[in-house]
């Protein structure tokens, strides 16, 4: 069965103060790994796919990146509206290969 | 094209009512999911239908569910005889056969069951 976890649940940053969170997973092959931004009261927002391992992608203050185990998403110079919170998700190449196993996300503040 | 919408918003019901959330996916995609989330957890999969056939349920769905894609375009997703424990946030999501750009939410639908 597909796992992920990130970490860590809550994160509290002033704003320009550079971070990361953190994504680990287990799939049987991985097809994608999906970064998404949920505000409160909405559905998740697609943000990024990555593939492979090594594989990075930006937009805007984000970066992801990739590893076998693990996926990053830094965020540099955050400001007040990037605050909400990050969902991370796999799709495996399993018998259900293309359903979204999501983590239960962070919570990222950041402080004016 | 406006994206995925789901109506209602927001939905209170008395436990033992019956109620239904309608989607309407992205016109071009043939792909519709449905997922459940509740607070402080990430959203959890449903079913998933490729046009109009619903190809998986997820063992979360009990027989109160129902969910239907008639003609491969809007989808409903009903609830027999409502708990308490259903109250969530029910969200729809719609893609095409490629995953680089995701799948797209809908905004929701909250349902909080008295």
């Amino acid at each position: 069965e597909d796992q992920v976890t990130q970490s860590p649940e809550a994160l509290r940053l002033q704003e320009g103060e550079s971070s990361s969170l953190n994504c680990s997973y287990t799939v049987s092959g991985l097809r994608g790994l999906f970064w998404y931004r949920q505000d409160p009261g909405k559905g998740p927002e697609f943000l990024f796919t990555l593939y492979s391992a090594g594989e990075e992608k930006e937009k805007e203050r984000l970066k992801a990146t990739l590893t076998k185990k693990e996926s990053f998403l830094h965020i540099t110079a955050p400001k007040p509206e990037d605050s909400a919170t990050y969902l991370c998700a796999v799709q495996g190449s399993g018998g259900s290969n293309y359903k979204l196993t999501f983590g239960k996300g962070t919570l990222l503040t950041v402080n004016p | 094209d406006t994206g995925v919408s789901q109506d209602p918003r927001h939905k209170i019901t008395k436990r033992g009512q019956n109620v239904t959330f309608r989607c309407d996916p992205i016109s071009e995609h043939n792909r519709l999911y449905w997922y459940r989330q509740t607070l402080g957890q990430g959203p959890e999969f449903l079913t998933y239908f490729q046009n109009e056939a619903q190809l998986e349920k997820s063992r979360l769905l009990s027989d109160r569910f129902s969910a239907e894609r008639p003609k491969g375009s809007f989808s409903t997703l009903e609830i027999q005889r409502t708990e308490q424990g259903d109250s969530a946030m029910y969200l729809c999501a719609s893609s095409s056969s490629s995953a680089d750009y995701g799948y797209t939410f809908g905004s929701g639908t909250r349902l909080t069951v008295v």
